[in-house]
């Protein structure tokens, strides 16, 4: 089932700040964030695992609500080269066979 | 650049047609993975190969098929082409099929069928 992100789009001036969520209904073994710009390919953020725990990279930090099958991401004080639809891929089977992505976030930076 | 490398990078082809996409994975990573996506429909999994055998199988096609070689490189065969299949086909590729271990998406091949 894919997983559902909010918001669907968002705008941001330059040193804003922005949450991306992504919910899942069924219960998830780890959560696969990427950013993909416009006819490129999907590159990879940070992987959350089940349990919680939180990571960082950069401005670029993430958590994983167990109780909730929710992940955020979190992008401070963001840059122009944060644009790009963000997408959450969740893996429902611990081997990341088969990620699920949802329907993506799609994120402009402007000066 | 992810070190994934796919062939051709657009194809234009007609409905009713036959072709192959190929993928070279990252060295040192047995598993490849492909997905198709389209504009209404986000980035949809087809199927994975682990060190040649098939491992998991996703939204894919009776049309489609797919294989991976001994020197594993995978190829996704695209049959019978509709207008509905146009869009863009990832590779992507990792070491192994963990819950921790991270895909790395190649350039992708854009196809048209008209």
């Amino acid at each position: 089932q894919q997983p559902v992100q909010s918001p669907q789009a968002v705008i941001l001036r330059e040193g804003e700040d922005a949450v991306i969520n992504c919910s899942s209904s069924k219960a998830l073994y780890s959560v696969h964030w990427y950013r993909q710009k416009h006819g490129e390919a999907p590159v990879f953020l940070m992987i959350l695992l089940k349990g919680g725990e939180q990571k960082g990279h950069d401005k670029i930090s993430a958590s994983f609500n167990e109780k909730k099958q929710q992940s955020s991401l979190y992008l401070t004080a963001s840059q122009l080269s944060y644009s790009g639809t963000y997408f959450c891929g969740t893996d429902l089977t611990g081997t990341a066979s088969k990620l699920t992505f949802g329907t993506g976030t799609r994120l402009q930076v402007t000066l | 650049d992810s070190g994934v490398t796919q062939t051709p990078k657009h194809l234009i082809t007609a409905t009713g047609q036959r072709v192959t996409l190929r993928c070279s994975p990252r060295s040192g990573d047995l598993s490849v993975y492909w997905y198709q996506q389209s504009l209404d429909q986000g980035l949809q999994f087809l199927i994975q190969y682990y060190n040649g055998e098939e491992r998991a199988k996703g939204n894919i096609l009776e049309r489609f098929s797919a294989q991976q070689f001994p020197d594993l490189h995978s190829e996704l065969n695209l049959s019978s082409l509709e207008l509905g299949d146009s869009a863009l086909y990832f590779c992507a590729s990792s070491v192994l099929v963990t819950s921790t271990d991270t895909q790395y998406f190649g350039p992708g091949t854009r196809l048209t069928v008209l």
